[in-house]
C-alpha cells in the first residue's frame, strides 16, 4: 500500500532556531514530492522535487530528496514567528492524476 | 488574477442531509481536483477532473460525486451525510494533470460541520 509518513507530528522552537522536518513515502512508480505550507486553510506551495541530491531553496527554507532511500527533508533556518504552520509532504505517483499527503507536521515558533 | 474559488466558505448541516460544494479553477485551468481534510490529517484525494471527465477517483463511499462544467468550475455533492463528514474540503486547480508538468494551486476550502 502506497503511504506518505511525516515526522515529527509537532514541535515547538524559539525564534531563530533551525527546523528539520521528514518526510518518507513508499509508492509505485514515483514521480515528485511536495511540500507545502498550510497556515489556516488552503496549502501554499513550497517545494516540487524530482530528482536526487539537488538542494531546492527559496530563502530560508530549503529541500533535498533522497530517491534511494525514499526520503526527503524540508529545513527552515533562523525560523520566525510567520513560519508557524502545518508542514505537508505529498508524492505524485505517476498515472495517478492525484497527490497522496502525508499527516503534516505542525511548526510553532515562539517570541 | 483570481485564485482558485471555492463556496461555501463554512457550512453547517445536519446528519442525513445533502451538500453541495462548489469550485472555480483559476482562468485557463483545466483540471480540478477535490480533496478532504480531516482535524490534525494531513488532505486525502477523493475525485480529479479533466476536460469535464472524472479521471481519477479515491477511496471515498458512492454518497460523494462529483462533476465538472463547460466552464472548467465543478461541485462536489455529499449525499446522506454522517457526522465523519466534517472536514475541510479543498480544491485544487490544475492546467492539466499532473503535478510535475502543471501543478496544483489550492482554493482555501470549505468547511464544512454535520450535527
Amino acid at each position: 500500500e502506497d503511504k506518505v509518513v511525516q515526522s515529527p507530528l509537532s514541535l515547538v522552537v524559539h525564534e531563530g532556531d533551525t527546523v528539520t522536518l521528514n518526510c518518507s513515502y513508499e509508492v509505485t512508480n514515483f514521480r515528485s514530492l511536495l511540500w507545502y505550507k498550510q497556515e489556516k486553510k488552503a496549502p501554499t506551495f513550497l517545494f516540487m522535487l524530482t530528482s536526487s541530491g539537488i538542494e531546492k531553496k527559496s530563502g530560508r527554507l530549503s529541500s533535498i530528496l533522497d530517491k534511494k532511500e525514499l526520503f526527503s527533508i524540508l529545513n527552515i533556518t533562523a525560523t520566525q514567528t510567520g513560519d508557524s504552520a502545518i508542514y505537508l509532504c505529498a508524492v505524485e505517483a505517476a498515472g495517478w492524476g492525484k497527490l497522496q499527503f502525508g499527516a503534516g507536521t505542525q511548526v510553532v515558533v515562539t517570541p | 488574477d483570481a485564485g482558485v474559488t471555492q463556496s461555501p466558505t463554512h457550512l453547517i448541516k445536519t446528519r442525513g442531509q445533502h451538500v453541495t460544494l462548489r469550485c472555480s479553477p483559476i482562468s485557463g485551468h483545466k483540471s480540478v481536483s477535490w480533496y478532504q481534510q480531516v482535524l490534525g490529517q494531513g488532505p486525502q484525494f477523493i475525485f480529479q477532473y479533466y476536460e469535464k471527465e472524472e479521471r481519477g477517483r479515491g477511496n471515498f463511499p458512492d454518497r460523494f460525486s462529483a462533476r465538472q462544467f463547460p466552464n472548467y468550475s465543478s461541485e462536489l455533492n455529499v449525499n446522506a451525510l454522517l457526522l465523519g463528514d466534517s472536514a475541510l474540503y479543498l480544491c485544487a486547480s490544475s492546467l492539466a494533470t499532473g503535478a510535475v508538468l502543471f501543478g496544483y494551486t489550492f482554493g482555501s476550502g470549505t468547511r464544512l460541520t454535520v450535527v
